[in-house]
C-alpha cells in the first residue's frame, strides 16, 4: 500500500475563501504532482516538482500556488476558491532522477466550492 | 497536439475475458501505463510497457506496438471486483504523463 495521504477527503467552502490541500508522502519520492479530474474525464497536470524548492506548472490554467519546502510535502493553495474549482484533487508522487516508475496516487480531495 | 484514446464504457461478463484498447500519439514515447481506479477512489498502477510485446501479471496482461501507437489491457478470468475505469497513460519526450479519460468496465454477473 502507498504511503501518500491526502487532507481533507471533503472539503465544502465558499467562494472567495483561500484554502489549502494537504499532501503528503512518506516513501522519500523527489517527484509529487497535482492533479484535477473530473467525473469521467481525464487527469489534468496543474502542478509539479522535482524535488526541494522546485515547482512547475502543468498543463492546465489554474489560479493554485504549490510550495516544496520539504520532500515529503507539497501542499496546493487556492487563495480564492471559485466554484469553477469545484473537482477532485489528486496528489501523485514517484521516484525522482535516472529511473521511470509508476506514480502512486494519495486518495484525493474532492472539493465543493458553493 | 497529444492525444490518448480509449473506449469510453464497455461491458463484460463475469469469468470471461476483456481487451481495453488505447490508441496514442503524442511527442516522444517514454512507455505506457495502465492504472485502475474504482469509483471515488485513488489510480493503483497495473502495468508499465516500454517494449513492443506482451507482459504478463496474473490475470491482467497489457501489450503495446510502438510503431501502431496502440496498447491493449486484457484481462482475464472477469470478477466483480474488476468493475472500475481503467486509466491509459503515456510518458511523453518531458517525461510527463499524458493520462487518457479512462474506459469504465462494468462486469455483469
Amino acid at each position: 500500500e502507498a504511503d501518500i495521504y491526502q487532507t481533507p477527503r471533503y472539503l465544502v467552502i465558499g467562494t472567495g475563501k483561500k484554502i489549502t490541500l494537504e499532501c503528503s508522502q512518506t516513501m522519500g519520492h523527489d517527484k509529487m504532482y497535482w492533479y484535477q479530474q473530473d467525473p469521467g474525464m481525464e487527469l489534468h497536470l496543474i502542478h509539479y516538482s522535482y524535488g526541494v524548492n522546485s515547482t512547475e506548472k502543468g498543463d492546465l490554467s489554474s489560479e493554485s500556488t504549490v510550495s516544496r519546502i520539504r520532500t515529503e510535502h507539497f501542499p496546493l493553495t487556492l487563495e480564492s476558491a471559485r466554484p469553477s474549482h469545484t473537482s477532485q484533487y489528486l496528489c501523485a508522487s514517484s521516484h525522482g532522477t535516472g529511473e521511470i516508475t509508476e506514480a502512486f496516487f494519495g486518495q484525493g480531495t474532492r472539493l465543493t466550492v458553493v | 497536439g497529444q492525444n490518448i484514446d480509449q473506449p469510453t464504457e464497455m461491458t463484460a461478463t463475469e469469468g470471461a475475458i476483456v481487451q481495453i484498447n488505447c490508441t496514442y500519439q503524442t511527442s516522444g514515447f517514454n512507455g505506457l501505463f495502465w492504472y485502475q481506479q474504482h469509483a471515488g477512489e485513488a489510480p493503483t498502477f497495473l502495468s508499465y510497457n516500454v517494449l513492443d510485446g506482451l507482459e504478463e501479471k496474473g490475470r491482467f496482461s497489457s501489450f503495446l506496438s510502438r510503431s501502431k501507437g496502440y496498447s491493449y489491457l486484457l484481462l482475464k478470468e472477469l470478477q466483480m471486483k474488476d468493475s472500475a475505469s481503467y486509466l491509459c497513460a503515456v510518458m511523453d519526450s518531458n517525461y510527463q504523463l499524458i493520462w487518457g479519460a479512462g474506459t469504465k468496465l462494468i462486469i455483469k454477473p
